[in-house]
């Protein structure tokens, strides 16, 4: 079974700060991985994805991607009081098309 | 252009019963997947379609089934309801569900089962 570890938290940044999500994955052959935010009530909303090792940014977002490790992250910098929800990391299968995501993480950003 | 559409979004069903969601794709998208999620177990990959053919499955149990039209609209079914049935289900699309594409999700359909 492929899994998608994530720290269910809750983590609590103070706004202005820069808040770290991490995620590790099972599924060693996995190219494609993305992050989703989803707000209390919502459906989730891609924000970032990313696919090659190192670091992509969009606006305060970074992705960043390790594969020899098995380990992707979320940056957001400094954050707003509007960045608190729950961040899923999800995994695309190497031998299936199907995403497959993490429990998620919840970010409280404290004013 | 117009987003991800479920019908209906919210539903309450008494166990033994059996309901249909419905849900519509981005204009062009022609991957559509269904994901039930619950507290307890989070987002949970039940089945993708793709022109019209199921193209992966989950680990549901087989009162759960769908299907896609020539149109890309696609349906959900899940028979004979369980108190453990009650979820969100949520219904994403993509152009073509590989590669780097991410997914696009509906607002979901809420389901209750009594």
């Amino acid at each position: 079974q492929k899994e998608v570890e994530q720290n269910s938290g809750p983590l609590s940044v103070p706004e202005g700060a820069i808040a770290s999500l991490n995620c590790t994955y099972s599924d060693r052959g996995s190219q494609s991985f993305f992050w989703y935010r989803q707000y209390s009530g919502k459906s989730p909303e891609l924000i970032m994805s990313i696919y090659s090792n190192g670091d992509k940014e969009d606006g305060r977002f970074t992705a960043q991607l390790n594969k020899a490790s098995q380990y992707v992250s979320l940056l957001i910098r400094d954050s707003q009081p509007s960045d608190s929800a729950t961040y899923l990391c999800a995994v695309r299968e190497s031998s299936a098309s199907k995403i497959i995501f993490g429990s998620g993480t919840r970010l409280s950003i404290r004013p | 252009k117009a987003g991800v559409t479920q019908t209906p979004r919210y539903l309450i069903k008494t166990r033994g019963q059996q309901v249909t969601l419905s849900c519509s794709p981005i204009s062009g998208h022609r991957s559509v997947s269904w994901y039930q999620q619950t507290p307890g177990q989070g987002l949970q990959f039940l089945f993708e379609y793709f022109s019209e053919t199921q193209r992966n499955k989950g680990n549901f149990p087989g009162r759960f089934s769908g299907r896609q039209f020539s149109n890309s609209r696609s349906e959900m079914n899940v028979s004979t309801l369980e108190l453990g049935d009650s979820a969100l289900y949520l219904c994403a699309s993509s152009e073509t569900g590989i590669g780097h594409y991410g997914y696009t999700f509906g607002s979901g359909t809420r389901l209750t089962v009594v």
